[in-house]
C-alpha cells in the first residue's frame, strides 16, 4: 500500500532550527511536496522536490533522497508565526498526491 | 484574482439531506480537486478533473458526486448524507498541463451531519 509517516506533533523554541522528517511508501513517485496549514486554515505551498539533493528557500529548505524513500523540511530563525501543521505529499505513478496527516509545530517563547 | 473560492463556509446537515459544496476559481486552472480532511489525518482525494466535462474518481469517491461543466466551477454533491461524510472539505486547483504543479486551496467548508 502506499503510506505517508511523518511525526504527529513537535516543538521547537523561538529562534531555533527544527527538522521535520517525512518517509513515503508509493506506486511511483513523481516528487514531493511540503504544505504549510494554519489552524484553520487552508494549506499553502511551501516546497517541491523531485531530484535528490537541498532546495533553499528563504528560512525553509528541504531534502529529498529518492533511495531511501525520506525527505525532510527544515525551518531555521523560527518565528512564533511557524506554528502550524506541515504536510508532506508524495506524487505517485498516477500524478496523484498522497498525503500524511500532519506534523503539528509548536513554537514557544 | 480571488483565487479558490468556496461556498458555504459552515453547514450542519441531518442525516439523509443532501447538499452541493461550491467551488470556484479565476486562475484558469483546467486541473481541479476535492478533498476531505478528518482531525488529525491526511488530505484524501475524494474526486477531480482534468478539465471542463471530465471528471474521475479519487481515492473516496463513495457517497459523492461531482460535474465539471466549466473550467471555472467545480460542484460536489453530497446525496444521502451520513456522519462518517461529517468532515472538512477543501477544493483545490492546479495549473494547465503541470500535474506537478503547486496546487491552490480555497478556504475550505466545514460539514457536520448530525
Amino acid at each position: 500500500g502506499q503510506n505517508i509517516d511523518q511525526p504527529t506533533e513537535m516543538t521547537a523554541t523561538e529562534g531555533a532550527i527544527v527538522q521535520i522528517n517525512c518517509t513515503y511508501q508509493t506506486s511511483g513517485f513523481n516528487g514531493l511536496f511540503w504544505y504549510q496549514q494554519h489552524a484553520g486554515e487552508a494549506p499553502t505551498f511551501l516546497s517541491y522536490n523531485v531530484l535528490d539533493g537541498l532546495e533553499e528557500k528563504g528560512r525553509f529548505s528541504s531534502f529529498l533522497s529518492r533511495s531511501k524513500g525520506y525527505s525532510y523540511l527544515l525551518l531555521k530563525e523560527l518565528q512564533m508565526k511557524d506554528s502550524a501543521s506541515y504536510l508532506c505529499a508524495a506524487l505517485d505513478s498516477n500524478y496523484q498526491l498522497i498525503w500524511g496527516a500532519g506534523t503539528k509545530l509548536i513554537i514557544k517563547p | 484574482n480571488a483565487g479558490v473560492t468556496q461556498t458555504p463556509k459552515f453547514r450542519i446537515l441531518k442525516i439523509g439531506q443532501s447538499m452541493t459544496l461550491q467551488c470556484t476559481q479565476d486562475m484558469n486552472h483546467n486541473y481541479m480537486y476535492w478533498y476531505r480532511q478528518d482531525p488529525g489525518m491526511g488530505l484524501k482525494l475524494i474526486y477531480y478533473s482534468v478539465g471542463a466535462g471530465i471528471t474521475d474518481k479519487g481515492e473516496v469517491p463513495n457517497g459523492y458526486n461531482v460535474s465539471r461543466s466549466t473550467t471555472e466551477d467545480f460542484p460536489l454533491r453530497l446525496e444521502l448524507a451520513a456522519p462518517s461524510q461529517t468532515s472538512v472539505y477543501f477544493c483545490a486547483s492546479s495549473y494547465e498541463g503541470q500535474v506537478t504543479d503547486t496546487q491552490y486551496f480555497g478556504p475550505g467548508t466545514r460539514l457536520t451531519v448530525l
